[in-house]
């Protein structure tokens, strides 16, 4: 079965410094695709990134970054100058689909403090 | 604002009532999703419905029920509630697969069972 795991509850960082939040994943498929969304308090879920699992290159969207090691089955979320308001749950996201049937598996979070 | 919009925002209910959970789309988008998250917990993927007819399913209790209306607006019924149930349900929304589109999510409905 296909399981996705953050395995830091909790992280801490100084504003303006950069964090890097883990998440591993397990799937015997080879077609899928990643993501990151971010719960702030909100509790609104943005989506912060996306990958998909056939493409080599890393995805980019501004600050934020991701190293997709396919073979290893990492992906994680690299933030750069963070930010006050990165503080935030963010949650890594697996999304499949085989011959029609989808499978849409979260991580438990990872609870981000940015620190003035 | 994502432009997904689910009501109520709030609801408490007592053990064993059923209620209603209502989630409207964004305009175009064809795809309605319900999660669950539970308190301090990861989002639970419910069920999937794609212009009316459920495409995926996942953990959802046979307790609970979906459908998707002609007008793309999605209920989410859930009946002889536990305490357990409680938790946030959020519903999203994407143009056709989320492999391909972004879901768009709500602000959530936050369920208490008393």
């Amino acid at each position: 079965a296909q399981t996705v795991t953050q395995s830091q509850p909790e992280m801490s960082v100084q504003e303006a410094e950069t964090v890097t939040l883990s998440c591993t994943y397990d799937t015997s498929e080879n077609n899928y695709y990643l993501f990151w969304y971010k719960q702030p308090p909100s509790r609104q879920m943005i989506l912060v990134i996306r990958q998909e699992a056939y493409k080599q290159q890393n995805a980019t969207e501004n600050r934020f970054s991701v190293n997709f090691q396919k073979a290893a089955k990492s992906f994680s979320l690299k933030i750069s100058d963070s930010q006050l308001g990165d503080t935030a749950m963010y949650f890594c996201a697996f999304i499949q689909t085989t011959s029609g049937t989808y499978k849409y598996i979260f991580g438990t979070g990872t609870r981000l403090k940015v620190l003035a | 604002d994502s432009g997904v919009t689910q009501t109520p925002k709030h609801l408490i209910t007592a053990t064993g009532q059923r209620v209603t959970l209502r989630c409207s789309p964004r305009s175009g988008d064809l795809s309605v999703y319900w999660y669950q998250q539970s308190l301090d917990q990861g989002l639970q993927f419910l069920i999937q419905y794609y212009n009316g007819e459920e495409r995926a399913k996942g953990n959802i209790l046979e307790r609970f029920s979906a459908q998707q209306f002609p007008d793309l607006h999605s209920e989410l019924n859930l009946s002889s509630l536990e305490l357990g149930d409680s938790a946030l349900y959020f519903c999203a929304s994407s143009v056709d697969s989320p492999s391909t589109d972004t879901q768009y999510f709500g602000p959530g409905t936050r369920l208490t069972v008393l």
